[in-house]
């Protein structure tokens, strides 16, 4: 179903240090997932992306980890920058569905 | 660079009036792009389905007379909220896929959004 929340959960990370940003979703039918990142003011910015055949995937100092036994998602990135404080979504897509439901989301801060 | 663009960034109107806001691909023909609302402090909720030559299809909830969508040629979609009330104060974005393909395993490409602030 979709995610709405009246509160992003937080987190806040020391500048340099790997930050691990964790999505539960329902939908077992889902078969790709994607994790975006939002700056304020600015539209969702695609990140990484995984199948449901893979279990991990690595991108330039991000991973994406799928658990399909328990439903759960992560995203690390490592070496956090300032640049990297923002909010984070997961969205899954089940097969053959072509709409995208985002998860409720995740304020990542950088403290310099 | 950008694939999709969004305008206007930001619009203010009266309570009563209609506003439209445009959504472009850039780089390709978009069959299906897709709206979504956000409120603040709150994730992306899916409106409708905009699909180019045919009517949208609109998620539960939302209501298709009040926000009217065109998908007018394959590269413009645009989003008309009527008669705005306070309530619908809002930040709009569209998107479209990064491929226009059937097996929808391509990631959403999405504009910067309008902010839209009804008084």
């Amino acid at each position: 179903g979709e995610s709405v929340g009246l509160h992003l959960p937080t987190l806040s990370v020391q500048e340099g240090d790997n930050s691990i940003i964790n999505c539960a979703y329902s939908n077992s039918a889902s078969d790709y997932f994607i994790w975006y990142k939002q700056e304020s003011g600015k539209g969702p910015q695609f990140i990484i992306d995984i199948r449901s055949n893979m279990d991990k995937r690595q991108g330039q100092r991000v991973t994406v980890l799928l658990n399909k036994t328990v439903k759960h998602l992560s995203l690390q990135i490592a070496a956090t920058q300032p640049g990297d404080s923002a909010v984070y979504f997961c969205a899954e897509n089940p097969f053959g569905n072509e709409k995208l439901t985002f998860g409720t989301g995740t304020r990542l801060t950088i403290i310099p | 660079g950008a694939v999709v663009s969004q305008h206007p960034s930001w619009v203010i109107c009266k309570s009563g009036t209609s506003v439209k806001i445009e959504c472009r691909s850039l780089d390709f023909q978009a069959t299906t792009m897709f709206w979504y609302r956000q409120f603040p402090k709150q994730s992306l909720m899916l409106m409708a389905t905009s699909n180019e030559g045919s009517k949208a299809t609109y998620e539960q909830g939302v209501e298709k007379d009040k926000f009217l969508i065109n998908h007018a040629s394959l590269t413009l979609s645009t989003l008309t909220v009527t008669s705005a009330h306070p309530e619908d104060s809002s930040f709009y974005i569209c998107s479209r896929r990064k491929i226009d393909d059937s097996s929808y395993n391509s990631p959403l490409h999405f504009g910067n959004g309008t902010r839209l602030t009804v008084t």
